[in-house]
This record gives structure tokens, C-alpha cells and sequence, in this order.
């Protein structure tokens, strides 16, 4: 299986801050990347697709780049509602997965 | 309106079986691949298994490969996850989620809200 690493594992952060989280993979996998955000006791929401396609309804202070196995999930200006645990996923394989998770929270 | 909601999770004893049900609304179910997707209390997201827009594949996790069945009834709308000899480990939110593809599984833009299984004594 291709295992997918996130890091940091958590950050604080403050409103108007640029933040980065990074994801590696096990292995090559093109641009099979995608990044969703979890807010606490919700269901996770789509955020980029195919390592740097923004889903609808997205705002665009949320960017993704890289390719082959380094990834980056960029928040040009952090907002009150952005403060969640942000998941990278891979579906380069059949057998999808997940990174460990990043927790965004408040400084 | 797109929609997924699960039902049928609970309380079950280890080594119990339980099925979870996943209804849709408001899109072409046979057209996509379906997943499910658990998390555990406190941990982060693990993919489960996913089913073809036919039925005709299915795909696996280590964890629960040759325990769970996945399935799908497309003239119902409904994706079903069948889960036998259960574990501790397997106690979570599981959760449907669409594909966006219809042969395989890949990302997921529509996520339901969530069943809990919990296997205790």
C-alpha cells in the first residue's frame, strides 16, 4: 500500500497568517493527490482534487501544488472558519489512503 | 440536492456482524464508484473499501479484507457494507462517500454524515 505522510502533525496559527502543510508519499504518485478539511463532529469536505484543482465552491484562499511524492496544501490568509484537521489521499492505487492529519488551531 | 445518508450502526458484541445501509438522492448512483470511509474515536481518516458504479469490483483495506463485504443495489440507490467478526479496533464513524469516477475508487466530493459502529461486551 502507498503510505502517505502529513506533517506537521498540528500548528497554531493566527487569522491572516499563510499557512503550509506538506504531504509525501511512500512512492510516485503523479498528481493522484487530494486535500479535504474536517471540522470537529463533521464529515470531511473536498477542498483540491488532482494535486491542485480547487473544488467548487472552495474559496480561493485555498491552493495545492507538487507532484510525485512531495505535496503542499497552501491557506494564503487564514480565517476563523479555517481553523480544522486538514487530510491529504492519494488515489493513484485501487486501495486508497490517507495521511495522518494536520490540526490547524488557534494561536 | 446531492445526498448520501447512512444508517444501521450500533452497539454489537466482538465477533458480531452488522450491515451498514448507504442511501443516495440527487445523482446518477450507477454512474460512480462508492467508498467507505471509518474513523475511530479521537483518530484520523482510514479508507475501508470502495465498490464499482456496476458492482463489479471491489477493493479492500488490509484491516478488513476477508471480514467485510461491500455491495451496492443500484435500482435502490443504496450501497451496503456487510461486516463480520468484529473487532475493538473496528469501533467508529463510518462514513459513505461518492467517487468521482465510475470504474475505481478516487477522490470523494459528497460525504454523508456519519453512522457509529461500537464493538464492545
Amino acid at each position: 500500500d502507498i503510505q502517505m505522510t502529513q506533517s506537521p502533525s498540528s500548528l497554531s496559527a493566527s487569522v491572516g497568517d499563510r499557512v503550509t502543510i506538506t504531504c509525501r508519499a511512500s512512492q510516485s504518485i503523479s498528481s493522484y493527490l487530494n486535500w479535504y478539511q474536517q471540522r470537529p463532529g463533521k464529515a470531511p469536505k473536498l477542498l483540491i482534487y488532482a494535486a491542485s484543482s480547487l473544488q467548487s465552491g472552495v474559496p480561493s484562499r485555498f491552493s495545492g501544488s507538487g507532484s510525485g511524492t512531495d505535496f503542499t496544501l497552501t491557506i494564503s490568509s487564514l480565517q476563523p472558519e479555517d481553523f480544522a484537521t486538514y487530510y491529504c489521499q492519494q488515489d493513484y492505487s485501487n486501495l486508497l489512503t490517507f495521511g495522518g492529519g494536520t490540526k490547524v488551531e488557534i494561536k | 440536492e446531492v445526498q448520501l445518508l447512512e444508517s444501521g450502526g450500533g452497539l454489537v458484541q466482538p465477533g458480531g456482524s452488522l450491515r451498514l445501509s448507504c442511501a443516495a438522492s440527487g445523482f446518477t448512483f450507477i454512474n460512480y464508484a462508492m467508498s467507505w470511509v471509518r474513523q475511530a474515536p479521537g483518530k484520523g481518516l482510514e479508507w475501508v473499501s470502495g465498490i464499482s458504479g456496476s458492482g463489479s469490483s471491489t477493493y479492500f483495506a488490509d484491516s478488513v479484507k476477508g471480514r467485510f463485504t461491500i455491495s451496492r443495489d443500484n435500482s435502490k440507490n443504496t450501497l451496503y457494507l456487510q461486516m463480520n467478526s468484529l473487532r475493538a479496533e473496528d469501533t467508529a464513524v463510518y462514513y459513505c462517500a461518492k467517487g468521482y469516477l465510475a470504474a475505481r475508487p478516487s477522490y470523494m466530493d459528497v460525504w454523508g454524515e456519519g453512522t457509529t459502529v461500537t464493538v464492545s461486551s
